[in-house]
């Protein structure tokens, strides 16, 4: 149990562009999700966290206008990269979990999706 | 505030010996603590996590890890390694009133040679 999907696992895009990531729990309902991004060699850093139904929280230093994040339901979160450039080719992953506020309750993560900027 | 330290970038063992991967965590509210792995190109995995019962924590891949509240330490150790075992491997803090988000250290990755 607890499986989380991403789409796609793999996109390049030209500079300028949006690309759109989808996080999916497949068997729970995950009312918060939060995104990630991982360059190669580093650790994972929060980009932000989304609670269904509400605003998406955004970690200080990540631009909220530039990547957009919807929680529309409590199996599906997506992320917009807008106006792509180069420098936000990453590695972005999601994870979900469960239960609301509980700090003591694991996050189940998605494959991730490699985003390449051209 | 939370942190996590890993001490070690990267450790190597020889097939079979003892898996030992260090991690520090410093946090003002009693701590939730989670080792995950990661393999290239893909998410994390949970191997196991301390939520304030037991101190010594087994998970799975025959992983486990002890917290120790005097030494500000949840290290994660495995009496024998196998090659399977070759990935990244992250310690995590969460706790207080985060909202559940967990704060990862830099990473340590595990080689195993045959």
């Amino acid at each position: 149990g607890a499986v989380v999907s991403q789409h796609p696992s793999r996109v390049i895009c030209k500079s300028g562009t949006s690309v759109k990531i989808e996080c999916r729990s497949l068997d729970f309902q995950a009312t918060t999700m939060f995104w990630y991004r991982q360059f190669p060699k580093q650790s994972l850093m929060l980009m932000a966290t989304s609670n269904e139904g509400s605003k998406a929280t955004y970690e200080q230093g990540v631009e909220k206008d530039k990547f957009l994040i919807n929680h529309a339901s409590l199996t599906l979160s997506t992320l917009t990269v807008t106006s792509a450039h180069p420098e936000d080719s990453s590695f972005y992953i999601c994870s979900a979990s469960g239960l609301a506020g509980g700090p003591q309750h694991e996050q189940y993560f998605g494959p991730g999706t490699r985003l390449t900027v051209t | 505030a939370q942190s996590v330290t890993q001490l070690g970038s990267h450790v190597s063992v020889s097939e079979g010996a003892l898996v030992l991967l260090r991690c520090n965590y410093s946090s003002s509210v009693p701590p939730y603590l989670f080792w995950y792995v990661q393999y290239p190109n893909q998410g994390l995995q949970l191997l196991l996590k301390y939520t304030s019962a037991a101190t010594l924590v087994k998970g799975i891949n025959g992983f486990e890890a002890e917290f120790k509240k005097s030494e500000t330490s949840f290290h994660l150790t495995k009496p024998s390694a196998h090659m399977s075992d070759a990935a990244e491997y992250f310690c995590a803090v969460s706790g207080g009133n985060q909202g559940g988000k967990l704060i990862f250290g830099q990473g340590t990755e595990l080689s195993v040679k045959p």
